[in-house]
């Protein structure tokens, strides 16, 4: 089993519209997660961590599950500017495994 | 402050040369990771060293490829006899421990 489940996508949305992206965990032990977006030909730039009691910057929500083993993603209120792929990440202590990422498309 | 930095960007040759590809971290950052990424797909783990203690090498995909991290900050990943399959981004990262990833701009390996 993969440490880190991710839906690949892709996800095509409106302008305006809310979307979330979920990503699964296999160890229990997990005690940082992170969600990171990463641009075409571009290095996975950290865009929030998640805590346990969830976390909110802008239009942008991370929550965490812990009894189901899952983090998650809520951009609201969506923009061109955040078409890109969006990886999440997973600590359970000795190194990160990441999802193999869920692409953003925002049409216009 | 500065981030992760690599070297090459770019990096073209011919196959089975051998190649280094450099990595300089957050300075104070004990943890550094090595990934590779082929185009459209995931982060492919490769190596991890933290601190002092002995490399995690378990996503080293031959015995071709190698690295090492000298005085606990910069690494060197070196791939020898390089295939065509080899080509892709070679990304670097690094943290404090149990701390967010900080990526480098990553160098573009392509074996012709």
């Amino acid at each position: 089993r993969k440490e880190v489940e991710q839906d690949p996508g892709p996800f095509n949305v409106p302008e305006g519209a809310t979307v979330a992206f979920n990503c699964t965990y296999s160890n229990s032990a997990s005690q940082s997660f992170f969600w990171y977006r990463q641009d075409c030909r571009k290095e996975p730039k950290l865009l929030m961590s998640v805590y346990s009691s969830g976390n909110e910057d802008g239009r942008f929500t991370a929550q965490l599950n812990r009894a189901s083993q899952y983090i998650s993603l809520l951009i609201r209120d969506s923009k061109l500017s955040d078409s890109a792929t969006y990886l999440c990440a997973v600590n359970p202590g000795n190194q990160f495994y990441f999802g193999t990422g869920t692409s953003l498309t925002v049409i216009p | 402050g500065a981030g992760v930095s690599q070297s090459p960007s770019n990096k073209v040759t011919e196959k089975g040369k051998d190649v280094e590809l450099r990595c300089d971290p957050i300075s104070g950052h004990t943890a550094l990771y090595w990934y590779r990424q082929s185009l459209g797909q995931g982060l492919e783990f490769l190596i991890y060293f933290q601190g002092n203690s002995a490399p995690d090498k378990s996503g080293l995909p031959s015995d071709r490829f190698s690295a090492e991290r000298t005085g606990g900050s910069v690494s060197t990943l070196t791939i020898q006899r390089t295939q065509q399959e080899d080509s892709a981004v070679y990304l670097c990262a690094s943290s404090l421990w149990g701390g967010e990833e900080y990526f480098g701009p990553g160098t573009r390996l392509l074996v012709l």
